[in-house]
């Protein structure tokens, strides 16, 4: 059964250090999601993909946040310099249309920042 | 804007016991509505979705019924189990972006 990629697992990395997550939707889907997720609360969109444009990155923090699709595949969430607050769950997702009801989740990445 | 709200948890129950976790929305338009569960340390796994007025969604014993005139998509199972117990999340949907609720936690115990 196809799946969304993401690596790694769980990260622990330093303040104002820079941290780098991957994700690879599934085969075909043209629509791509980062979201994070604070420990007890649900996911908020950070930024979504259409191919390999931007359509939604209203929640991005933009000063520290980065992200690119370059291919229209595969993504990488940037983040520099990595702040305590964002300690929490990014998800990626991935479904097959922009519009499409039923988006697909990895298993995300745990980020801890000391 | 579009936003949804649940029932705070944790909601501790015991096996076969009858589950509701009630979620109520606010939205423009006509939004698809969504539960999603997800386990200790893993991603959201869709349960069940609607996408208009009066639609039952149904998957492995739950359902939730789409809700226009009271804005609500309540999460229902007759008999849970020890391995529902996971976090359960409201979500709506107008433009493929999802918007999720805070999620209610469930603990069944045997």
């Amino acid at each position: 059964e196809a799946e969304v990629a993401q690596s790694p697992r769980y990260k622990i990395t330093e303040k104002s250090q820079a941290v780098a997550f991957w994700c690879d939707p599934i085969s075909g889907h043209a629509t791509l999601y980062w979201y994070r997720q604070i420990l007890g609360q649900g996911p908020e969109l950070l930024v979504q993909f259409q191919d390999e444009s931007v359509v939604d990155d209203s929640q991005l923090p933009k000063d520290r946040f980065s992200a690119e699709r370059l291919k229209g595949v595969d993504s990488t969430l940037k983040i520099q310099p990595a702040e305590l607050g964002d300690s929490a769950m990014y998800l990626c997702a991935s479904s097959f249309r922009r519009l499409d009801t039923e988006a697909f989740f990895g298993q995300g990445t745990r980020l801890t920042v000391v | 804007g579009d936003s949804v709200t649940q029932m705070e948890g944790p909601v501790t129950l015991s096996e076969e016991a009858f589950l509701t976790i009630n979620c109520t929305y606010t939205a423009t338009g006509y939004p698809s509505l969504f539960w999603y569960v997800q386990y200790p340390g893993e991603g959201l796994q869709l349960l069940l979705k609607a996408t208009k007025a009066d639609d039952k969604g149904s998957n492995k014993g739950f359902e939730a019924t789409y809700r226009k005139e009271t804005t609500s998509f309540h999460l229902e199972k007759g008999s849970v189990q020890v391995s529902d117990s996971a976090v359960y999340f409201c979500a709506l949907s107008n433009t493929g972006k999802l918007i999720f609720g805070q999620g209610t936690t469930l603990q069944v115990k045997p």
